[in-house]
């Protein structure tokens, strides 16, 4: 079974704060997505990566920057952490293109509260 | 552009009701891929089904059920005989690139099974 595991269930930092949200999967999938979930508007994308080292930005990037040294490990970074920011965060993997099952896998979430 | 509505946004109902849930795309793209995912309380989401533009065949899997229309942009989800499992948040998502890269998802539709 595919595993994506998130650092924290819960989080609550204050305004300014640098937080790190860390997520690992242990499917060696090359692709990983940080998403954030808010009521009513879904799931939005914020950054995604597609090999280490590599990363592209999603629908939603400002404020954020991303973190990807290794193949399993997958960073999202709030420099200056707003309370605009506090949300649920989601981080998921997928196999490359051209590999039959590329659904994406998700983790439990992490819900941030920023004060 | 994009774009998944799902305008039900709450849908309460007594167990061994059917229900269906809504969702209608947009894209401009002749090929690209449909998926549902279920949320429940946990917060992690769990993949039910991918469709391609090109499979227009509704699918069974045991109660759950999904009716692809290309001629109405739709792809709805229906539950047969409710049970209080069910209970969850279910997202509509599309991609317009193979590999699932980018996923844009709907708002969600909060479904609660009552026993």
């Amino acid at each position: 079974d595919v595993k994506v595991t998130q650092s924290s269930r819960y989080l609550v930092k204050r305004t300014g704060e640098k937080v790190f949200l860390e997520c690992v999967q242990d499917m060696d999938h090359e692709n990983m997505f940080w998403y954030r979930q808010d009521p009513g508007l879904g799931l939005r994308l914020i950054y995604f990566s597609y090999d280490v080292k590599m990363k592209e930005k999603g629908d939603i990037p400002e404020g954020y920057s991303v973190s990807r040294e290794k193949k399993e490990r997958f960073s999202l970074i709030l420099e200056s952490a707003s309370t605009n920011q506090t949300s649920m965060y989601l981080c998921a993997s997928s196999l490359a293109i051209g590999t039959r099952d590329y659904e994406q896998y998700f983790g439990p979430g992490t819900r941030l509260t920023v004060t | 552009a994009q774009k998944v509505t799902q305008a039900q946004t709450e849908i309460s109902v007594v167990e061994k009701e059917d229900v269906t849930l809504d969702c209608v795309y947009e894209t401009r793209d002749t090929t690209y891929y449909l998926f549902w995912y279920k949320q429940p309380p946990s917060g992690e989401l769990v993949f039910l089904i991918r469709r391609n533009s090109f499979d227009e065949q509704n699918e069974i899997s045991g109660r759950y059920s999904w009716n692809f229309q290309k001629s109405t942009s739709s792809f709805n989800f229906t539950i047969t005989a409710s049970q209080v499992v069910d209970s969850a948040v279910y997202f509509c998502a599309l991609s317009e690139e193979e590999g699932a890269q980018k996923l844009v998802f709907g708002q969600g539709t909060r479904l609660t099974i009552n026993p």
